[in-house]
Formats: structure tokens, sequence, C-alpha cells
């Protein structure tokens, strides 16, 4: 069974400080995993997403995330935030084959950023 | 360059009451889906369409029905309207297993 855990449900920055966003995952398949974002109101927008290619993944809007097996970890980060990164993060386990049971989304994390 | 529709954006109904949500996708998706989102719980699958013609079960189905139309449309239906049923409910379409694109969801609150 597949399953996530985001480590923290609210995160404040200030701007141009890093971001760090936690994420752990349980998969008995090797896990796809992804990284999506919500403003104020709106639908879900993909960040970025591992699909077992480069360990390493690069997003839109400056985010990456490192996929880490040992430690079942798929942390986003972002060198510098802005304040229009504020939203809620949430990080998605895929493991199933088939489709509609396949995505599993943690709870959320709230990113806030200050002046 | 619409992606997925969701209508209407907002909703109040009475307890008792029917209601259907509309979503279509452009994207020529085989798969959609229907979630609700409620504070502190992320998203939780509802129901889903493999394809067209076919409906599943997800985590929370009780007091729903879903019909896919076509390959563009997938609906849900509350037949009797309960209190909580207040949530805000986001469809999605995507090609089988790959990442879904979500509608800007549409709002419920039952009184």
């Amino acid at each position: 069974a597949q399953s996530v855990t985001q480590l923290d449900s609210h995160v404040s920055v200030s701007e141009g400080t890093p971001v760090l966003l936690r994420c752990n995952y349980s998969s008995s398949y090797s896990p796809s995993l992804f990284w999506y974002v919500q403003h104020p109101n709106k639908g879900l927008q993909l960040l970025l997403k591992y699909t077992s290619a480069a360990t390493l993944v690069k997003g839109i809007n400056g985010f990456e995330a490192e996929f880490k097996k040992s430690e079942t970890s798929f942390h986003l980060t972002k060198p510098s935030a802005h304040m229009s990164d504020a939203a809620e993060y949430f990080c998605v386990v895929s493991g199933a084959r088939q489709a509609g049971t396949a995505l599993i989304f943690g709870k959320g994390t709230t990113l806030s950023v200050s002046s | 360059n619409a992606g997925v529709t969701q209508t209407p954006k907002f909703q109040v109904l009475k307890t008792g009451q029917s209601m259907t949500l509309q979503c279509a996708q452009d994207m020529n998706h085989n798969s959609m889906y229907w979630y609700r989102q409620d504070p502190g719980m992320g998203l939780r699958l509802i129901y889903y369409s493999a394809s067209e013609g076919t409906t599943d079960k997800g985590e929370v189905p009780n007091g729903y029905n879903v019909s896919r139309l076509n390959k563009r449309e997938f609906s849900l239906r509350l037949e009797s309207a309960a209190p909580s049923q207040t949530s805000v409910y986001f469809c999605a379409s995507s090609f089988s297993n790959q990442p879904q694109h979500f509608g800007d969801g549409t709002r419920l609150s039952i009184l």
C-alpha cells in the first residue's frame, strides 16, 4: 500500500530565503512522486514529477525535489522564496499501475512568505 | 486553452436537495476523477473513470453517483445532500497513470 506524510502542516519563510517542504512516502512499488501547488481558490497545478529517471527533479518556478530511496523522502526546495510562492503544497505518491486508485495525496503544507 | 472546466463554481443547497456537478476536459484524456477537499485532509478520491464507459469507486464514494457521459464529460451527482458533503469538489483528468490536470473546483455548501 502507498502512503505519503508531509511533515509540516505550515512553513513560514521570509522573501529571499530558502524554502524546504518535507515529504516522506511509503510504497510497495517503485513509486512515481509528484508535488502539486494550490493557490487560493484555484485548482492544483503540477510543480514537478519523479518517475525513476534522475533523482534530482527540476520543476517550474525554480522549485526542485530530490528522491532519496534510502530515506523514503521527496523533499521540495527552492533557493529563494518569492511572495507569489505563498500557497498550499501537496506531495503525491503513485505506485499502482491502474488509474484512479493510483494517486495518494498528503494532507498539504501551507507556505507563508513574509516581506 | 480551457483544460478542465467545472460548473458551477459555487453552490448552496439545503439538506435533502439533489445536485449535479459538471466537468468537461478538452485534452482528449482517457481518465477522469472526482475528489473532495476538506481542511487538513488533502484530496480524497470519490470516484474515477479509467476510460469512457467505466466508473469505479474511490476512497469516499458514499452519497455520490457519477456518469461518464462521453470521453470529455464526467458528472458527479448528490442525490440527497447532507451537511457532511459541504466541501470543495475538484475534477481532474489524465492519460492513464500520468499526472492529473485539475479544474478550479466547485465550492458546495449544504445547510
